[in-house]
């Protein structure tokens, strides 16, 4: 079977950094996506990554290690919008859905 | 706002009853996909479309069913509910359903079944 592992919950505090880990073992690996989802609503895209390294958008980077199954997602200057879950999801193959972990609820504090 | 649209918002149900949730993808986009999001669960994938295709099936039970039409919007059909089918169901679309695409959710049809 397909698993991805992440932390259930995490608390930071406004203006810090937080890193939220994703381990997977899938029975293969074609690119990782990082959603955000506000209770109640809708996930959003966050990144995309296929190859190994940090890719930055903003305040967010993502970054994947393939030989690992890892990836994390850094959060800088948080503010308390940031307070949502965060799902890590894997595209096994070409033609295959997503497979998401279950999310890591994030409460940012002041 | 992604694009992509679900109807209705919110759904209220007995047991046993049967209902469809509705779909439009975003403007351009061909694959349309359903999850399922439970309390204490992750997005569970149900089924996916592709220009009017069935592509891939995930857990999706055999009380439940699904359609593309012509004009690209899909249906969820749920029948003989039971109260563990309450839950958040989305719709995500993206444009062609291969490796790189994003898939954009639509906001979701919270289903309560009592």
């Amino acid at each position: 079977g397909q698993n991805i592992d992440q932390p259930t919950e995490m608390t930071a505090t406004e203006g810090a950094i937080v890193q939220i880990n994703c381990t997977y073992q899938t029975s293969g690996f074609n690119g990782l996506f990082w959603y955000q989802q506000h209770a109640g609503e809708a996930p959003t895209f966050l990144s995309y990554n296929v190859l190994d390294g940090l890719e930055e958008k903003g305040r967010f980077s993502s970054f994947l290690s393939r030989s690992k199954g890892y990836s994390y997602l850094l959060l800088k200057e948080l503010q308390m919008k940031d307070s949502a879950s965060y799902l890590c999801a894997v595209r096994v193959s070409g033609n295959t859905p997503l497979v998401f972990g279950k999310g890591t609820r994030l409460s940012v504090i002041a | 706002d992604s694009g992509v649209t679900q109807t209705p918002k919110h759904l209220i149900t007995a047991t046993g009853q049967r209902v469809t949730l509705r779909c439009s993808p975003r403007s351009g986009d061909l694959s349309v996909y359903w999850y399922q999001q439970s309390l204490d669960q992750g997005l569970q994938f149900l089924i996916q479309y592709y220009n009017g295709e069935e592509r891939a099936k995930g857990n999706i039970l055999e009380r439940f069913s699904a359609q593309q039409f012509p004009d690209l919007h899909s249906e969820l059909n749920l029948s003989s509910l039971e109260l563990g089918d309450s839950a958040l169901y989305f719709c995500a679309s993206s444009w062609s359903g291969s490796s790189t695409d994003t898939q954009y959710f639509g906001p979701g049809t919270r289903l309560t079944v009592l």
